[in-house]
């Protein structure tokens, strides 16, 4: 089966705090994602990467970096925290072209 | 960018019914998924369907992709059925999955 695994469920920082969050795939997929969920807005897309140190901006990348050092980990980072980054994160892979996406847990961030 | 529709926002259903759920988006497509969020937050792949038609069990997808819509049918729906059903498009030549804002359903015994 194929794991996706996010590194934490349930987090709070304080606002202007660094905040990493990590994901792990196990099925050397090339494609990995990040995605925000809020309520009445659906899945926003945050950033995507194909391929080791590439990457690409989704529709809300503002105030999120990311980083793709090996194939199977792809990190979000929050610079500065900031109370509407208040969320739940999403981490997903897939392989190219074929595109099946799957999910890992989610991570709920509160920024206080 | 690709705008996706998703009909209805809200659906409420007794057990054994059947139902329909749609997904419209607004430019050609390579890839279209269908995925159910549980009430516990995690979301499954259903269905990965560009074109044609699938059957998993009570559940069947089909895509027109020339017209631009997708169908999720339920058949026999169950109250483990409950949840928030998402269309997911990836445009062109791209990769990127955009979703739907999604269906809720909910299945009373």
């Amino acid at each position: 089966d194929v794991k996706v695994t996010q590194s934490s469920r349930y987090l709070v920082k304080r606002t202007g705090e660094k905040v990493f969050l990590e994901c792990v795939q196990d099925m050397d997929h090339e494609n990995m994602f990040w995605y925000r969920q809020d309520p009445g807005l659906g899945l926003r897309l945050i950033y995507f990467s194909y391929d080791v140190k590439m990457k690409e901006k989704g529709d809300i990348p503002e105030g999120y970096s990311v980083s793709r050092e090996k194939k199977e980990r792809f990190s979000l980072i929050l610079e500065s925290a900031s109370t509407n980054q208040t969320s739940m994160y999403l981490c997903a892979s897939s392989f190219r072209n074929t595109g099946e996406l799957f999910f890992g847990e989610g991570s709920r961030l509160t920024v206080l | 960018g690709i705008q996706v529709e998703q009909s209805p926002p809200d659906l409420i259903l007794q057990e054994g019914a059947n139902s329909t759920l749609r997904c419209n988006f607004s430019d050609s497509v390579n890839n279209l998924q269908w995925f159910h969020q549980n009430p516990w937050g995690q979301l499954i792949n259903l269905f990965y369907i560009p074109s044609g038609t699938k059957q998993n069990g009570r559940l069947s997808a089909t895509t027109v992709a020339t017209e631009r819509y997708s169908l999720l049918y339920i058949s026999s729906s169950q109250t483990t059925d409950s949840g928030v059903y998402f269309c997911a498009v990836a445009p062109g030549d791209t990769d990127k999955l955009i979703f739907g804002t999604g269906t809720r359903l909910q299945v009373f015994p």
